[in-house]
């Protein structure tokens, strides 16, 4: 069947502006998490939804940053006044209810210039 | 707070060469653990997984057994193939039984040369 999808795969911004990331997660999985990658680095935790809610948001690193997944199936990762320091690799992972095996999502490579 | 340090690399092997990556965890409770994929152009897939103490995980060849002791979950295959280049990294979760976040180390990239 269909993995966890993301869109765009790439995304390129100028500092300030806004944006906005996508997850459409596996059919049937309740919950759904956000993960960022810098470079040379592993993916770091930022928020975890169960069903439609955000049952941990405790990684997002500031206000700018705010996710949404109004009917507990695609989410969406915003990110106010973008600055360079945010460019990395955004990653999307879905689970079943047991919440066992996280399956994840290719991301999408944002640069802020 | 919950860490995982794993070894630095690129790691060279030859083929059929004998694998271990190594991989400690700093965390409060009884974490699951967890070993992740990232062959080149691909997503980050699941490669194996233990949820307890003394758990041996195991996958395409590659073992890794949870050791309370030392704390930590190494990463083993007897003989590697050129097919397993790619990056690796160890994982706990931040509860038990993965139901949370996934904390990360910062991946071991394995280079096989045939």
């Amino acid at each position: 069947g269909a993995g966890v999808s993301q869109t765009p795969s790439n995304k390129v911004t100028e500092k300030g502006k806004y944006v906005e990331l996508r997850c459409d997660p596996i059919s049937g999985h309740t919950a759904l998490y956000w993960y960022r990658q810098s470079l040379g680095q592993g993916p770091e935790f930022l928020i975890y939804f169960q069903g439609t809610g955000a049952a941990d948001d405790s990684g997002l690193p500031n206000d700018r940053f705010f996710a949404v997944r109004p009917e507990g199936s695609v989410s969406t990762l915003k990110i106010q006044r973008t600055e360079r320091g945010d460019s990395a690799v955004y990653l999307c992972a879905s689970s079943t209810r047991d919440r066992e095996t996280q399956y994840f999502g290719p991301g999408t490579r944002l640069l802020v210039l | 707070g919950n860490s995982v340090t794993q070894m630095e690399g690129p790691v060279t092997l030859s083929e059929e060469a004998f694998l271990t990556i190594n991989c400690t965890y700093t965390a409060t409770g009884y974490p699951s653990l967890f070993w992740y994929v990232q062959y080149p152009g691909e997503g980050l897939q699941l490669l194996l997984k233990a949820t307890k103490a003394d758990d041996k995980g195991s996958n395409k060849g590659f073992e890794a057994t949870y050791r309370k002791e030392t704390t930590s979950f190494h990463l083993e295959k007897g003989s590697v193939q050129v097919s397993d280049s790619a990056v690796y990294f160890c994982a706990l979760s931040r509860s038990g039984g993965g139901a949370d976040g996934l904390t990360f180390g910062k991946g071991t990239h394995l280079i096989i040369q045939p």
